[in-house]
């Protein structure tokens, strides 16, 4: 079983709303999290990254927020663009381990 | 500066073929990292080089697979001989430093493997 699970899978969204995608990791002793966006055919691109003691962290119109106890994190678009059509994967590090785990994404798609 | 490059970005071969993937990391990242995605599933961990040396192999699937790094530049990925189950796409990530948890992993665009 996959130790970070992501929801939804994808979603589709008018541009200029908001959308929140949701990322539930097993990953312990946990390290960091880390947001990543892959645009297609691309490679993935760090986004955010937070560490136990962070709950929150903002790159421009996307924020990420981490509940270490409950063990979720969430990462919010606002105002979205076409360009923010993208994968955005969930990847979490083991304390100690340079191995990252990966969601298998939220497939997000903006339209006119 | 450039960033983490894959050739090729496609590749379709039959089984039994063999395959070599390359991978240049960015500039005087001693670490580089290969990763694979098969069709519907999450990006999992192949292997970790430092600079020449093989760090931690435990990802690779089996012995059809063979990683290399002379030098410490560049690094080869050959499936030989290819199966139907090694299609996916194949990341190579460099960072900087020990290699650790913290690092930011830079993603290359990856290879498409397609194996007929």
């Amino acid at each position: 079983k996959n130790q970070v699970e992501q929801s939804p899978q994808s979603l589709i969204i008018l541009e200029g709303k908001n959308c929140t995608l949701q990322c539930n990791y097993t990953v312990s002793p946990f390290s960091n999290l880390r947001w990543y966006k892959q645009d297609t055919g691309r490679g993935p691109v760090s986004l955010t990254i937070m560490t136990f003691s962070e709950n929150t962290k903002s790159n421009g119109r996307y924020t990420a927020t981490l509940d270490a106890d409950t063990k979720q994190s969430s990462l919010h678009i606002t105002a979205s663009q076409l360009s923010d059509s993208a994968s955005y994967i969930c990847v979490v590090s083991d304390y100690g381990d340079y191995k990252l785990s990966f969601g298998a994404g939220t497939t997000v798609t903006v339209r006119a | 500066e450039a960033g983490v490059t894959q050739f090729p970005s496609h590749s379709v071969i039959e089984k039994g073929q063999t395959v070599t993937l390359r991978c240049d990391p960015i500039s005087g990242h001693d670490n580089l990292y290969w990763y694979r995605r098969v069709m519907g599933k999450e990006i999992k961990f192949l292997l970790h080089f430092v600079k020449e040396s093989k760090q931690d192999e435990s990802g690779m699937p089996n012995n059809r697979f063979l990683a290399e790094r002379t030098g410490g530049t560049y690094s080869t990925l050959k499936v030989q001989p290819a199966e139907l189950e090694d299609s996916g796409v194949y990341f190579c990530a460099s960072s900087q430093g020990s290699g650790g948890f913290e690092e930011t992993q830079y993603f290359g665009p990856g290879t498409r493997l397609l194996v007929l």
